[in-house]
C-alpha cells in the first residue's frame, strides 16, 4: 500500500523552514527520502532503518517513528536549491527484498 | 561509475507497435528495478531483480509487459502491444542493499500515439 504524504504541496521564502510527513499502514523495515527536479530522475537523500534513529545531512533531517509508522523530512532554512518533488518510499522487508513503494510526492516551490 | 544507463531517452511510437527499454545498472548493484511514473499515479513499481532473478513482477500492468534480465549488466523492459495509456516515464534503478538507496536512470520518455 502506497504511504502517504503531507502536505501535498508547500510554498516558502528563501530561509524559511519546512516539514514533509510520511505515513504507511504497514509495519516498516525503513523509509527513503529522495527529491525530484523537473524533467530529471529522482536522488536519494537519506534512509531510515526502523529504531526511531534521526539523520541529517547539513540542513535536511529527517525522523522515523516506527511505532507509528510515520516518517518526517526537516528542511532548515531553505536555499532555492531546495525546490522539487519530495518522495518517500518505504520498505516492509528488510536487505533489498523489497521493492519500495512510492509516496505520490510533495511539491516544494522555494521563492526568493 | 557512469551511474545507471538508460536508453533510449525518448520514444515515440503508434498504437500497437512494440517497445523496448533498456537498462545498464551500476556495476556491482546486485538489485535493480522498473518504475513508472505518471501525473496520475506516481512512481509505480512494476518489477523488480535480485541477482538476476524476478523477484515480484506483480506491478506489471498487463501480460503486455515483459521484462527480463539476462546479466548483470542489463535489462530490458518490453511492451507489446503498446497503447497510449502506456504513455509515461520509465525508470530503472539499481542498489546494492546498503545504505545508499537506490540510483534511478534518466529515464525513458515514452509517448505512444
Amino acid at each position: 500500500q502506497q504511504p502517504v504524504q503531507s502536505p501535498q504541496a508547500v510554498i516558502l521564502r528563501e530561509g524559511e523552514d519546512a516539514v514533509i510527513n510520511c505515513s504507511s499502514s504497514k509495519a516498516l523495515y525503513s523509509v527513503h527520502w529522495y527529491r525530484q527536479k523537473h524533467g530529471e530522475a529522482p536522488v536519494f537523500l537519506m534512509i531510515l532503518l526502523k529504531g526511531g534513529e534521526q539523520k541529517g545531512h547539513e540542513k535536511i533531517s529527517a525522523s522515523f517513528n516506527e511505532k507509528k509508522q510515520q516518517s518526517s523530512l526537516y528542511l532548515t532554512a531553505s536555499q532555492l536549491s531546495y525546490s522539487g518533488t519530495y518522495f518517500c518510499g518505504t520498505e516492509s522487508t528488510g536487505g533489498g527484498a523489497d521493492g519500495l513503494t512510492f509516496g505520490k510526492g510533495t511539491h516544494l516551490i522555494i521563492q526568493p | 561509475d557512469a551511474g545507471v544507463i538508460q536508453s533510449p531517452r525518448h520514444e515515440v511510437t503508434e498504437m500497437g507497435q512494440e517497445v523496448t527499454l533498456r537498462c545498464k545498472p551500476i556495476s556491482g548493484h546486485n538489485s535493480l528495478f522498473w518504475y513508472r511514473q505518471t501525473m496520475m499515479r506516481g512512481l509505480e513499481l512494476l518489477i523488480y531483480f535480485n541477482n538476476n532473478v524476478p523477484i515480484d513482477d506483480s506491478g506489471m500492468p498487463e501480460d503486455r509487459f515483459s521484462a527480463k534480465m539476462p546479466n548483470a549488466s542489463f535489462s530490458t523492459l518490453k511492451i507489446q502491444p503498446s497503447e497510449p495509456r502506456d504513455s509515461a516515464v520509465y525508470f530503472c534503478a539499481s542498489s546494492d542493499g546498503t545504505a545508499w538507496g537506490y540510483t534511478f536512470g534518466s529515464g525513458t520518455r515514452l509517448t505512444v500515439v
